[in-house]
């Protein structure tokens, strides 16, 4: 199905582990972006990708490592998970960054106990 | 960087209420505004946005928004709201990314 997606939808993990929320999207939108949602914080950009091999830090970076060696995926990696890193994580894609707007996937609902 | 605020945090009204909901953000160039909502377990959406021109913009299901540029503001209103708008709603500023409010929940009681 074209669109943008992520897996997995839901992740229990303990601290201390590593893990990766996986973010593909079919529209060959050169932009893509990482945020995580928390309550009272709206959602918070962690990175960002402008195309392939190309990356930068958000709001947010710190605890958070991204690649993106196609143009379809962006894959987000907690290194070492902290219990603060619970939280809901969306992806993004638009065609340039600025005036376009975002597209967003379902979101993944992490928790690290 | 950018700063935005949404003056609610949560609005509860009745169907066919009117609804308006405040938006400011702190950058006094050129911007780019966005009103997203989320329903409940669904991933955002764009309901409208403001790039240039007139400053009263229409989007989808009935809501609009109004950019009020020596205000600073970005208001969201819909004349009279219905059960299934009961969502959050987040007001998004642009320079090269996106900078969200931390969201306004509404809900909307039959």
């Amino acid at each position: 199905d074209a669109g943008i997606t992520q897996s997995p939808r839901y992740k229990i993990t303990e601290t201390g582990r590593q893990v990766t929320l996986m973010c593909h999207q079919t529209w060959s939108h050169s932009y893509m972006f990482w945020y995580r949602q928390d309550l009272g914080h709206g959602l918070r950009l962690i990175y960002y990708s402008a195309a392939a091999d190309i990356t930068d830090k958000g709001e947010v970076p710190d605890g958070y490592v991204v690649s993106r060696s196609k143009t379809e995926n962006f894959p987000l990696t907690l290194e070492s998970a902290t219990r603060s890193q619970t939280s809901v994580y969306f992806c993004a894609s638009s065609v340039l960054s600025g005036t376009y707007e975002q597209y967003f996937g379902p979101g993944t609902r992490l928790t690290v106990t | 960087a950018q700063s935005v605020s949404q003056h609610n945090h949560h609005v509860i009204l009745s169907e066919a209420a009117s609804l308006e909901l405040g938006c400011n953000y702190s950058y006094g160039g050129t911007v780019n505004l966005f009103w997203y909502v989320q329903y409940p377990g669904q991933h955002l959406q764009l309901l409208l946005k403001y790039f240039s021109g007139d400053p009263l913009v229409k989007g989808i299901k009935g809501f609009e928004a109004e950019f009020i540029k020596s205000k600073f503001s970005f208001n969201l209103r819909k004349p009279s709201v219905q059960w299934s708008d009961t969502a959050e709603y987040f007001c998004a500023v642009v320079d090269y990314k996106l900078s969200f409010g931390a969201g306004t929940t509404v809900t909307v009681r039959a």
